[in-house]
């Protein structure tokens, strides 16, 4: 299995309360990935990152903020919590440039009560 | 990147055939199909990718069609392991990003 973790693997938070995930990788994968799956439903891109500082939106950005100081950790910040962000958050991570093959971490199950 | 349509979900019966097909008719030519899964609550697991050319690995086939308006994937003798949801992405790998759509829930009963 690829060397990634995320942390924390549950939480629960409050409405208005900020919150970091933190994704970590072992593997010195160039590009990683942070995603929300609600259920019954597909995974959804928040944000990306193609190296360290360059990040770059996805399909539904909107209330996330990412940063990517060195290579092995992605941070995903949700600034203020609202419930709509109550999901499962993956992240993953991909090491070859033109290609998408993706490994996976085990999720961060996230409750904004 | 170009939308994909898949069934809701599917069976099989142990042992035999699995097919699993993704309809992917406004694919452009530098797009990739990939193919996923994701078994219970776990992160999504790669399967396969190709271009044109039909393919297999030890997980899987992955048939083509040769004007790519669709795609199959066959997992030969599907086991009880094997269900999961399967999604089909089609991704323009120079892009750098793509997103899952609802997938196929296939479930192997024995």
């Amino acid at each position: 299995d690829a060397g990634i973790t995320q942390s924390p693997r549950h939480k629960v938070t409050e409405t208005g309360t900020p919150v970091t995930l933190r994704c970590h990788q072992t593997e010195n994968h160039r590009y990683m990935y942070w995603y929300r799956q609600d259920p019954g439903h597909g995974l959804r891109l928040i944000h990306y990152s193609y190296g360290v500082k360059d990040t770059d939106k996805g399909e539904v950005s909107d209330g996330y903020s990412v940063s990517r100081s060195k290579t092995e950790d992605f941070l995903l910040t949700l600034e203020s919590a609202t419930s709509s962000q109550t999901s499962v958050y993956f992240c993953a991570i991909s090491g070859r440039v033109g290609s998408y093959e993706q490994y996976f971490g085990p999720g961060t199950r996230l409750t904004v009560t | 990147d170009a939308k994909t349509t898949q069934p809701t979900s599917m069976d099989c019966a142990e042992g035999r055939a699995a097919n699993l097909p993704c309809n992917h008719s406004t694919i452009s030519g530098n797009e990739y199909v990939y193919w996923y899964r994701q078994i219970h609550s776990q992160g999504p697991q790669y399967i396969i990718h190709g271009l044109k050319n039909n393919e297999t690995n030890e997980m899987a086939s992955l048939i083509i069609t040769e004007d790519r308006k669709s795609s199959t994937l066959i997992l030969p003798h599907a086991t009880l392991r094997d269900t999961a949801v399967y999604y089909c992405i089609a991704i323009n790998t120079n892009a750098g990003k793509s997103t899952f759509g609802d997938g196929t829930t296939l479930t192997v009963k024995p």
